[in-house]
């Protein structure tokens, strides 16, 4: 089956704008989590979602946010992009149930200007 | 707050030979993961370690668990140049319900 796919895989962005990333689990997955991998601080997780709930949270400000639809795509929403938001964003798809295995999605490469 | 530590972060090493990568963390958790991510590529999952003393092994790599000791290792026996990339552990927090990942560890694996 298709695997979890991430549009667009590239974005330039300039200081200020906002973004949305696109994530589309694997068929049959209702939980989505997003991560963000930069170099200087690694892979940081940003939320996760299971049937369109907000379910946890990373430690991120309020200018990252995100949604799920019935179909369990999920978009991200980064406002006021600063020039620190240039990062790998990674989505993960899983069953979400407990001891579930996590599929990753090829990422989408945001570069902030 | 959860704390994952893997060591070393930087791994080289000759084919044929064997190695440990180690991943501590720092409260308690009732799973792990492991992955594998090539340069400029996602992250792959390897294995997912869910209870005291859990063992999985897929090829040349072996990962298991020790949740007294908060501790998984990954071992690799007779390293060949394909296994060279970097590999993460991944501890979830069962409260918080979110993952943390250790700092990665890159692995060279030189003919």
């Amino acid at each position: 089956k298709a695997g979890v796919t991430q549009t667009p895989r590239y974005l330039i962005k300039t200081r200020g704008q906002q973004v949305t990333l696109s994530c589309s689990p694997i068929s049959g997955h209702r939980s989505v989590s997003w991560y963000q991998q930069t170099p200087g601080q690694g892979l940081q997780f940003l939320f996760e979602y299971f049937s369109e709930t907000q379910r946890n949270k990373g430690n991120f400000p309020g200018r990252f946010s995100g949604r799920q639809f019935s179909n369990s795509r999920s978009e991200m929403n980064v406002s006021t992009l600063e020039l620190g938001d240039s990062a790998l964003y990674l989505c993960a798809s899983s069953l979400g149930t407990p001891g579930y295995e996590q599929y990753f999605g090829p990422g989408t490469r945001l570069t902030v200007t | 707050e959860l704390k994952v530590e893997q060591n070393p972060l930087f791994l080289s090493m000759q084919e044929g030979k064997n190695y440990t990568i180690y991943c501590n963390y720092s409260t308690t958790s009732d799973r792990l993961y492991w992955y594998r991510q090539d340069p400029g590529k996602s992250l792959e999952s390897l294995f997912v370690l869910l209870s005291n003393g859990a063992v999985k092994q897929e090829g040349r790599l072996m990962a298991s668990l020790d949740t007294k000791a908060r501790l998984s290792t990954l071992h690799i026996t007779a390293a060949v140049h394909d296994l060279s990339a970097t590999y993460f552990c991944a501890v979830v927090n069962t409260n918080a319900g979110k993952s943390t990942f250790g700092d990665g560890t890159t692995l060279t694996v030189k003919p």
